[in-house]
Parts: structure tokens; C-alpha cells; sequence
């Protein structure tokens, strides 16, 4: 079965630090992946998504992640927090499996960025 | 911009009691789903509906859990009898088409979620 894991729990940063959050999956075969934002009481919203080709791939609000196949990893980067990206950042892959298929998420990692 | 609508935000109800909660995805979309996220854990998938049918249930979802789609626009996710750790947040998502396995993904677009309480 596929399976995420985000290392970081949470993370502190000051403005204007650059951010890696950690992502690796389980699955060897092919995949595409996810990187979700939840803002304090706001929707789940879709930050950046990896189907094939790039394995760079650039999001909204200057987010980029890196897919490494070979280390199972897709890391999300910003190399300049701000103080309104404090939110919690989801990685998910999706689940081909049966007629529908749905998203296998991480644990999450929380960011909070200080002004 | 449409958005999925989730209510009530917060539900608070006693262990035994039915709870029904309601989601109103994207209007054009077809594809249904529910997740949910016990505090501090992962969000996982509970279930998909297309066409008046579930199309995939994960092991959550056993007899106590039902969903619906009552009419055009609401669709809903209903605990028979509520247990303590059926506490969590509940997420719905409508997309406009399935995944096929050769073609893009069709993005899931997320409720803000109904913090649902057990006592």
C-alpha cells in the first residue's frame, strides 16, 4: 500500500528564511503528487502537483517542489517565507486504485513563520 | 469563484447519537469524496461516490458510516451511532471528472471541514 511521510511536525521560521519541508512516499511505480495548503480556518487548497516531465514544478505564492525518484522524495521549497504562509503543508500522492482512485495525504507539517 | 460548502463548521453530540453532515460540492462537479483528520493525524480517505453510488470505501467505512446524495446539490455522510474516536474533522471533495490512468488528474477541490465532537 502507498504511504507518506512528512518528517516535520512543525516547523518555526523568521521571515524572509528559506523553507524545505520533507516529503517521501512509498510507492515504486508511477505516481503524481501533492502539495496542499490549509491556511487557519480555511479550505485545503492545491499549492502545486507533479504529474510527469519537470520534475521541478513551480506553485502558487513562489512555492516550488522537487520530484527525485530515486530518493522517493518530493520536497517542497520557498526561498523566502513571509509571515502569511503560516498555514500547515500536506503532501499527498494519488491512489490509482479501483474506478475512482483518491489522495493518500502525510501527517502534515505546520509552519509558523515569525515577523 | 465556486467552492465546496461544508455545514455545520462544528458539530458537538453524544456518543450513540446519529449525526448527518452535509456538504454542497461544486456545482458541474461529478466525483464525491469524504476524508477525515482525527487531531494530529493524517487525513485519510473514507469514501468516493459517483452516479448515485460509492465507487471505492476504505476500511473506515464500515456499517455505521452511509453516504447520499438527497438531491441535486447536497451530498452527505452519515454516522449511524457515534463512537469517541469518531472524533475528527470530516473534509469533502467534489472534483469534475475522475483520474484515468493516462490522463492528468483532475484536481480535488476541498470543503473547509466539519470539526465533529464526541462525548
Amino acid at each position: 500500500a502507498q504511504s507518506v511521510s512528512q518528517h516535520n511536525h512543525h516547523v518555526i521560521l523568521s521571515e524572509a528564511a528559506s523553507l524545505e519541508l520533507g516529503c517521501n512516499y512509498s510507492y515504486g511505480g508511477t505516481v503524481n503528487l501533492f502539495w496542499y495548503v490549509q491556511y487557519p480556518g480555511q479550505h485545503l487548497q492545491l499549492l502545486l502537483k507533479y504529474f510527469s516531465g519537470d520534475p521541478l514544478v513551480k506553485g502558487i505564492k513562489g512555492f516550488e517542489a522537487e520530484f527525485i525518484k530515486s530518493k522517493f522524495s518530493f520536497n517542497l521549497r520557498k526561498p523566502s517565507v513571509q509571515w502569511s504562509d503560516t498555514a500547515e503543508y500536506f503532501c499527498a500522492v494519488f491512489n490509482y486504485g479501483g474506478s475512482q482512485g483518491n489522495l493518500i495525504f502525510g501527517k502534515g507539517t505546520k509552519l509558523s513563520v515569525k515577523p | 469563484e465556486p467552492e465546496v460548502t461544508q455545514t455545520p463548521s462544528h458539530q458537538v453530540t453524544q456518543m450513540g447519537q446519529e449525526v448527518i453532515l452535509r456538504c454542497v460540492p461544486i456545482s458541474n462537479h461529478l466525483y464525491f469524496y469524504w476524508y477525515r483528520q482525527i487531531l494530529g493525524q493524517k487525513v485519510e480517505f473514507l469514501v468516493s461516490f459517483y452516479n448515485n453510488e460509492i465507487s471505492e470505501k476504505s476500511e473506515i467505512f464500515d456499517d455505521q458510516f452511509s453516504v447520499e446524495r438527497p438531491d441535486g446539490s447536497n451530498f452527505t455522510l452519515k454516522i449511524r451511532s457515534t463512537k469517541l474516536e469518531d472524533s475528527a474533522m470530516y473534509f469533502c471533495a467534489s472534483s469534475e471528472t475522475r483520474a484515468l490512468a493516462r490522463l492528468p488528474y483532475n484536481e480535488q477541490f476541498f470543503g473547509p471541514g466539519t470539526r465533529l465532537t464526541v462525548l
